[in-house]
C-alpha cells in the first residue's frame, strides 16, 4: 500500500520568501510521487515528478524537489514565492501503473 | 498534449435524479481512468478505477449501485450518480493514462461541481 502524508496543512509565506511544503511518503515499491497544484474551482496541474535517475527534480513556475529516499521524504521548494503561487498543492505517490494517492493537500498563502 | 476533458463543469440536479459526468482523453488513448471526489478543502479521494472494456473497481466504501462508471471506449469514461442527494454534492475529478507513454504520469481533467438541490 503506498500513502503521502503532508505537513501542515496552511503554510504562510511573504512574497519573495523561501516556499517549503513538506511530504513524507510510505511505499512498499520504488515509488513514483508527484506534486500537483490546484486552483480554486480547478483541476490539477502537474508541477513536477520523479520516477527515476536524478533525484533533484525541476518543474515549472521555478518549483523542484529532491527525492531522499533515506528520508522518504519529497518536499517541494521554491526560493522566491510570488503572489501568483497561492493555491493549494497535493503531494501524490503511485507505483508503476497503480492508482494514485493523495495527501491531504497544504494550501500556500503568499502575503504581499 | 495530453488533454483531458470533463463535462459538465458544473451542474445543479433535484434531490432523486441522475447526473453523468463525462471524462475525455482528447488527444491520446487511456486503457485506464480514474475517478475522484474532493470535498471542501479536502484532498482528493479515489473512487473508482474504470479500466476500457471490463468493469470498474471501486474502493472500500464507495457504492457501486450509486456511482455507476462506464469505460466503453479508449477516450471516454462516464460516471453517472443515479438518484443523486444532497450529500452527494462535492467536487469530481477524473484523471487518465496515456497508454502509449511510460506509465508514470495521470492527467487530470477540470472536474465538475455537482450541487444536489
Amino acid at each position: 500500500a503506498q500513502s503521502v502524508t503532508q505537513l501542515g496543512s496552511h503554510v504562510s509565506v511573504s512574497e519573495g520568501a523561501l516556499v517549503l511544503l513538506r511530504c513524507n511518503y510510505s511505499s512498499s515499491v520504488p515509488p513514483y510521487l508527484f506534486w500537483y497544484v490546484q486552483y480554486p474551482n480547478q483541476g490539477l496541474q502537474l508541477l513536477l515528478k520523479y520516477t527515476t535517475g536524478a533525484t533533484l527534480v525541476k518543474g515549472i513556475n521555478g518549483f523542484e524537489a529532491e527525492f531522499k529516499k533515506s528520508e522518504t521524504s519529497f518536499h517541494l521548494t521554491k526560493p522566491s514565492a510570488h503572489m501568483s503561487d497561492a493555491a493549494e498543492y497535493f503531494c501524490a505517490v503511485s507505483g508503476p501503473g497503480n492508482d494514485m494517492r493523495f495527501g491531504a493537500g497544504t494550501r500556500l498563502t503568499v502575503k504581499p | 498534449g495530453a488533454v483531458v476533458s470533463q463535462h459538465p463543469s458544473r451542474v445543479i440536479c433535484k434531490s432523486g435524479t441522475s447526473v453523468k459526468i463525462e471524462c475525455r482523453s482528447l488527444d491520446f488513448q487511456a486503457t485506464t481512468m480514474f475517478w475522484y471526489r474532493q470535498f471542501p478543502k479536502q484532498s482528493l479521494m479515489l473512487m473508482a478505477t474504470s479500466n476500457e472494456g471490463s468493469k470498474a473497481t471501486y474502493e472500500q466504501g464507495v457504492e457501486k449501485d450509486k456511482f455507476l462508471i462506464n469505460h466503453a471506449s479508449l477516450t471516454l469514461s462516464t460516471l453517472t450518480v443515479t438518484s443523486a442527494h444532497p450529500e452527494d454534492s462535492s467536487f469530481y475529478i477524473c484523471s487518465a493514462r496515456d497508454r502509449g507513454r511510460s506509465n508514470t504520469e495521470a492527467f487530470f481533467g477540470q472536474g465538475t461541481r455537482l450541487t444536489v438541490v
